[in-house]
């Protein structure tokens, strides 16, 4: 198993522009997630998915899309990228299988955004 | 939602010398409390997790203790080694809420050999 992949690695973006970074997991994971991570705040909560087809807003969805048209994948899209975006954004998935647990979430490699 | 607070921000032990993180959260029904470590350019990995229904927890040189009560847990390194040098995250989460991870700020800890 690959877990969770994240591309690109890193990215450098001018203002205005748009992207998607991808994630993808292989672990048959129903929850989703996507984080940002600025230095000093710990990780932040941008959007998460429970299962294809259902999507929410976490704490800092300002600025950014997401879709989940399968169990696999979790795209985040940029609109309009602001220098306030640069971060380095964190997928994670975990299992739904517990049906009162939380379970252990699996963290992609990361991607370095730099908007400038 | 939930709030989780993680104190110090920063952390230095002599190596051999025992750690502690303390973090506290705000909503009463969460109910899983997982820590991860992140080395210098890296993905946060697990190292350990409790549930409400257990009090404490233990892993080899790592623990996890859980006050409901009070709502707040902590994690124990003993012994520590310069390998344990990393950023810990503390995390609270509720299934019902979807699992998503609230974190705390993270701890920078230094083990000087």
């Amino acid at each position: 198993n690959a877990g969770v992949t994240q591309t690109p690695k890193f990215q450098v973006l001018k203002t205005g522009q748009s992207m998607t970074l991808q994630c993808a997991q292989d672990m048959n994971h129903e929850y989703m997630s996507w984080y940002r991570q600025d230095p000093g705040m710990g990780l932040r909560l941008i959007h998460y998915s429970v299962g294809a087809g259902i999507t929410d807003q976490g704490e800092v969805p300002n600025g950014y899309n997401v879709s989940r048209s399968t169990t696999e994948d979790f795209p985040l899209r940029l609109l309009s990228a602001a220098p306030s975006q640069t971060s380095v954004y964190f997928c994670a998935s975990s299992s739904g299988q517990d049906l009162w647990w939380g379970t252990e979430a699996f963290f992609g490699q990361g991607t370095r955004l730099t908007v400038v | 939602g939930e709030n989780v607070e993680q104190h110090p921000s920063t952390l230095s032990v002599q190596e051999g010398d025992s750690a502690v993180i303390k973090c506290t959260y705000s909503d009463s029904a969460s109910n899983y409390f997982p820590w991860y470590k992140q080395e210098l350019g890296k993905r946060p990995q697990l190292i350990i997790d409790i549930r409400s229904n257990v009090g404490e927890k233990k892993d080899q040189r790592i623990a996890v203790t859980l006050n409901k009560t009070a709502k707040h847990f902590s994690l124990h390194i003993t012994e520590t080694q310069p390998e344990d040098s990393a950023v810990y995250f503390c995390a609270a989460s509720l299934k019902a809420a979807g699992n998503k991870l609230t974190f705390g700020g993270g701890t920078r800890v230094l083990v000087k050999p």
